[in-house]
């Protein structure tokens, strides 16, 4: 099993629908981070999260430590927002990551 | 402008060829990395680095080398270059454990 999964592999939507991607993981973490990658392009921190709920314009980010559960929410979905996005966690105290497999989404005109 | 330079970003090696990656920061960040990207297995550590003078081995590390002389750069050397190292490489760097980190614009390789 792995220790970072995320939900649905593929996602494909149409402009302006709601959006959610979902990471789960197995091991105790220090922080969570959502990445995303556009195609061909480089990796940019979205989100850092150890608890709660940060936001940055249309996109939220959520965590619940209990369930070792986040989700990534992004509002009034565009076509720009077409990438692959990754859920990373770090174990406490690690430096590095264990990265999910990555959710391909795909906004549609 | 701030951030990690990877360089460069496309090369196609033949088998058995050496050749280096390199990763510059210019943040002052003590903690770098470098990553391996293959399709339907996520990203996975080849090696890190906690400070200058201080290396140690990820998950993936047969085939490559890294040394780091000072806090900028964390060079990533590819010995004899194998079609297995097929691969999208990435360089990242934090400041610490518990900060955000910054990825390079990647690297893609291709050997033959």
């Amino acid at each position: 099993k792995n220790e970072v999964e995320q939900s649905p592999q593929n996602l494909t939507a149409q402009e302006g629908e709601f959006i959610t991607i979902n990471c789960s993981y197995s091991v105790g973490i220090s922080a969570l981070h959502w990445l995303q990658q556009h195609p061909g392009g480089g990796i940019v921190s979205l989100f850092m999260l150890s608890s709660g709920k940060k936001k940055h314009g249309r996109l939220i980010a959520t965590i619940n430590i209990q369930e070792k559960h986040s989700s990534l929410h992004i509002t009034a979905s565009h076509p720009r927002d077409s990438a692959v996005y990754i859920c990373a966690v770090r174990n406490n105290y690690g430096q590095n990551f264990v990265f999910g497999p990555g959710t391909r989404l795909s906004v549609l005109p | 402008n701030a951030g990690v330079t990877q360089t460069p970003k496309f090369q196609v090696l033949k088998t058995g060829q050496s050749m280096t990656l390199q990763c510059a920061q210019d943040m002052n960040h003590e903690y770098m990395s470098w990553y391996r990207q293959d399709p339907g297995m996520g990203l996975r550590l080849i090696h890190y680095s906690v400070g200058a003078g201080i290396t140690d081995q990820g998950e993936v590390p047969n085939g490559y080398n890294v040394s780091r002389s000072t806090t900028e750069d964390f060079p990533l050397r590819l010995l004899s270059a194998a079609p297995s190292q097929t691969s999208v490489y990435f360089c990242a760097s934090t400041l610490s454990w518990d900060t955000e980190a910054f990825f390079g614009q990647g690297t893609r390789l291709t050997v033959v």
